[in-house]
C-alpha cells in the first residue's frame, strides 16, 4: 500500500538552532509531496510541494525541503526556528500510479521550539 | 482573495441524528475535498467533488454523502450519527480535475461532537 510516514512524534529544538521534520514515502510512480502546518484548533496552511525538478524546494516562513529518491525521503527542514514555529506537521503525497484526487497524510510530528 | 471557508464552526449533535456541513472553496476553484480528523485516526480522505460530480471517495460508510454546487460550494451530510463521528472536518479546495499536482488549500474545519 502507498504511504507516508513520520517516524517521530516530537521533535524538540530550542529557538535558533535548526530544525528537522522527517518523512518518507512508500509510492509507486512520481508521486506529489507536499508538508502542510496545523496550529491548534485550525486548519492545514500549506508549506510546500515537491512535483518535479530541483530537489530542495523552498516554501512559506522559512521552510525547505529535500527530495531524496534513492532514500524515499522528503525531509522538512528550517535553519533557525522561532518560537512560533511550534505546532503540528503534516507530510502528504498525492499521485502516485493515479489521480485519486485525494491526499494521503503521515500521521504528524508536533514541533515544539523552546525559548 | 478570501480564502476556503467552512461553516459551522462548532455543530453539536446527539446520536442518531443527521449533521450537515458546509463549505465555500476560493474564488476560481472548482474541485472541493472532505477530510476527517478524528483523534488517534490522523487525517482521511472522504469525498472528492469537481465540477458537480463525485470523484473519488474514502473509506467510509454510505451515511456519509455529499454534493457540490453549481457555485463550487459543497455540503457534507452525516446522517445517524455515531459518537466515533466527533472530528474535526476539514474542507480544501484546489483547481480542477488536473489532480494531485495542484495544491489543496484547507478551510478552518467544522469540529463536530456527537453526544
Amino acid at each position: 500500500a502507498q504511504s507516508v510516514a513520520q517516524p517521530e512524534d516530537q521533535v524538540n529544538v530550542a529557538e535558533g538552532n535548526p530544525l528537522t521534520v522527517k518523512c518518507t514515502y512508500s509510492v509507486s510512480g512520481n508521486p506529489y509531496l507536499f508538508w502542510y502546518v496545523q496550529y491548534p484548533n485550525r486548519g492545514l496552511q500549506f508549506l510546500l510541494k515537491y512535483i518535479t525538478g530541483d530537489n530542495l524546494v523552498k516554501g512559506s516562513y522559512g521552510f525547505e525541503a529535500e527530495f531524496n529518491k534513492s532514500q524515499t525521503s522528503f525531509h522538512l527542514k528550517k535553519p533557525s526556528a522561532l518560537v512560533s514555529d511550534s505546532a503540528l506537521y503534516f507530510c502528504a503525497f498525492s499521485g502516485g500510479s493515479g489521480n485519486t484526487g485525494k491526499l494521503i497524510f503521515g500521521q504528524g510530528t508536533t514541533l515544539q521550539v523552546k525559548p | 482573495e478570501a480564502g476556503v471557508t467552512q461553516s459551522p464552526t462548532h455543530l453539536i449533535k446527539t446520536r442518531g441524528q443527521q449533521a450537515t456541513l458546509r463549505c465555500s472553496p476560493i474564488s476560481g476553484h472548482t474541485s472541493v475535498y472532505w477530510y476527517q480528523q478524528a483523534l488517534g485516526l490522523g487525517l482521511q480522505f472522504l469525498l472528492w467533488y469537481d465540477e458537480g460530480e463525485e470523484r473519488n471517495r474514502g473509506n467510509f460508510p454510505p451515511r456519509f454523502s455529499g454534493r457540490q454546487f453549481p457555485n463550487y460550494s459543497s455540503e457534507l451530510n452525516v446522517n445517524a450519527l455515531e459518537l466515533e463521528d466527533s472530528a474535526l472536518y476539514l474542507c480544501a479546495s484546489s483547481p480542477g480535475l488536473a489532480g494531485g499536482r495542484h495544491t489543496q488549500y484547507f478551510g478552518p474545519g467544522t469540529r463536530l461532537t456527537v453526544l
